[in-house]
C-alpha cells in the first residue's frame, strides 16, 4: 500500500495569513502514461463530510475558492491557503488514487491564531 | 445537484452483521463507480471498497481489513448502492461515507452513518 504522510498535524494560521500543508506519498504517484499526479486533496469542516478540493495534484475543483493552490510532483505535494479566511477551519487530507487501496494521509488541522 | 443519503447505521454487537445503503439522486447513478470510505470519529479516513458501474463490468474492490467480511451491491433501479458486512469487529466502528467516484477522485461525498460495533 502506499503510505501517505502529512505534516505538520496542525498549524494555526493568522487571518489573511499563508496555510502550507505537505503531504508525502511512499512512492511516485506520478503517472507516466498522462503525465498527471494522482494526488487529490480534501477539506472536512467540523460535523461535515470530507469535500474535495484539488484534484490532479493542482486542479480546484469547482466552486473552489482561488486562494486554494496545490503544487507538487511525484512524492512531495503541498496544498497552500494563500489568504487564510474564518471559513477556511477545518482538516484537510491528502489522498492517493495512482492505485487501490485508495490512502488517505493522517490529515492537517488548521486553526486560526 | 448530487445527493447521497446513508442509512443503517447503529449499534452492532461485535460478530453480527450489518447493512448500510446509500440512496443517490441529481446524477446518473447506473454510470457511477461508488465507494465506501470511514472514519473513526476524530481520526482519519479509510477506504473500505468500491463498485463499478454495470458497463464496466460491476468489478468490486475491497480493503484487506474489510474482505472477505464484506459485499457491496448496487440496485441501479433505485439509485441504491449497498454495503453488507458480517463478523463485525470494534474495529470496525466509524462514520461509513458513499461517495462517487470519476477517475478514482471522491468527488461527492454523503453525510456519513455512524456504525457502533460493541458488546
Amino acid at each position: 500500500d502506499i503510505v501517505m504522510t502529512q505534516s505538520p498535524d496542525s498549524l494555526a494560521v493568522s487571518l489573511g495569513e499563508r496555510a502550507t500543508i505537505n503531504c508525502k506519498s511512499s512512492q511516485s504517484v506520478l503517472h507516466t502514461s498522462n503525465n498527471k499526479n494522482n494526488l487529490a486533496w480534501y477539506q472536512q469542516k467540523p460535523g461535515q463530510s470530507p469535500k474535495l478540493v484539488i484534484y490532479w495534484a493542482s486542479t480546484r475543483e469547482s466552486g473552489v475558492p482561488d486562494r486554494f493552490s496545490g503544487s507538487g510532483s511525484g512524492t512531495d505535494f503541498t496544498l497552500t491557503i494563500s489568504s487564510l479566511q474564518a471559513e477556511d477551519v477545518a482538516i484537510y487530507y491528502c489522498q492517493q488514487y495512482y492505485t487501490l487501496p485508495l490512502t488517505f494521509g493522517g490529515g492537517t488541522r488548521v486553526e486560526i491564531k | 445537484e448530487v445527493h447521497l443519503v446513508e442509512s443503517g447505521g447503529g449499534l452492532v454487537t461485535p460478530g453480527g452483521s450489518l447493512r448500510l445503503s446509500c440512496s443517490a439522486s441529481g446524477f446518473s447513478f447506473s454510470h457511477a463507480w461508488m465507494n465506501w470510505v470511514r472514519q473513526i470519529p476524530g481520526k482519519g479516513l479509510e477506504w473500505v471498497g468500491r463498485i463499478k458501474s454495470k458497463t464496466n463490468g460491476g468489478t468490486r474492490d475491497y480493503a484487506a481489513p474489510v474482505k472477505g467480511r464484506i459485499t457491496i451491491s448496487r440496485d441501479d433501479s433505485n439509485k441504491t448502492m449497498f454495503l453488507e458486512m458480517n463478523n463485525v469487529k470494534p474495529d470496525d466502528t466509524g462514520i461509513y461515507y458513499c461517495t462517487t467516484e470519476e477517475q478514482r477522485v471522491l468527488d461527492f461525498w454523503g453525510q456519513g452513518v455512524l456504525v457502533t460495533v460493541s458488546s
